[in-house]
């Protein structure tokens, strides 16, 4: 069984750009949630999909925003990107059935 | 409330010693506590975790000790490997797992060959 997937591996921006990070979840998996995972900060609670609804939001402003397909995959768009949004963005995805948040291996963006 | 608070940071052992490391928890909302594992340039891993109606839990070499009047929870890692070597999260989650995960600090593990 694949792995929750994240696409690209590496994004470079510079200030103020906008840039888009994708999550493919383990099929079957009806929720994905974006974390953040900034040096010294540790992992940082961004947003959760679930059936294409957000239910939740982490303490970000609102150029963090994203969106869930019909087919469960994410997508997570930083507009006006500040240096500090510089850090590496995980995916996870949970089945209804459990409880277990299972993570992909990130994608780290770097603000220049 | 929502904090985790993890420790120590950073922990050197050797081959073939114990590992421990401890959370603790203020919301006791918190109902689902797992641990996961990072190496460098990889996403965390899911090792173990465990629900407060269970005091303990063990998987392998790794154990989760429950307490729940304290609001506490730790990781042992017996006979603890070279391949170990990796930062350790705790975390805590309410409704299950459903909900996000609020997580610790991390501990940054060395296992000395």
């Amino acid at each position: 069984e694949a792995g929750v997937t994240q696409s690209p591996t590496h994004l470079i921006k510079t200030r103020g750009q906008q840039a888009t990070l994708r999550c493919s979840p383990i099929s079957g998996h009806t929720s994905v949630y974006w974390y953040q995972q900034a040096l010294g900060l540790g992992l940082q609670f961004l947003l959760w999909y679930d059936e294409g609804e957000e239910r939740n939001r982490g303490n970000f402003p609102p150029r963090f925003s994203g969106r869930q397909f019909p087919n469960y995959s994410s997508e997570l768009n930083v507009n006006a990107l500040e240096l500090e949004d510089s850090a590496l963005y995980l995916c996870a995805s949970r089945s209804d059935r459990g409880d277990e948040q299972f993570f992909g291996p990130g994608t780290r963006l770097t603000v220049l | 409330q929502q904090q985790v608070k993890q420790s120590p940071q950073s922990l050197i052992v050797q081959k073939g010693g114990i590992s421990i490391i401890n959370c603790a928890y203020e919301n006791t909302a918190f109902d689902y506590f797992p641990w996961y594992q990072q190496f460098p340039g990889k996403g965390p891993a899911l090792l173990i975790a465990i629900r407060p109606d269970v005091s303990e839990k063990k998987e392998g070499r790794f154990t989760i000790s429950f307490n729940k009047s304290a609001k506490q929870f730790s990781l042992h890692i017996m006979d603890s490997q070279p391949g170990d070597s990796a930062t350790y999260f705790c975390a805590a989650s309410m409704w299950g797992g459903s909900e996000k995960l609020v997580f610790g600090k991390g501990t940054k593990l060395t296992v000395n060959p």
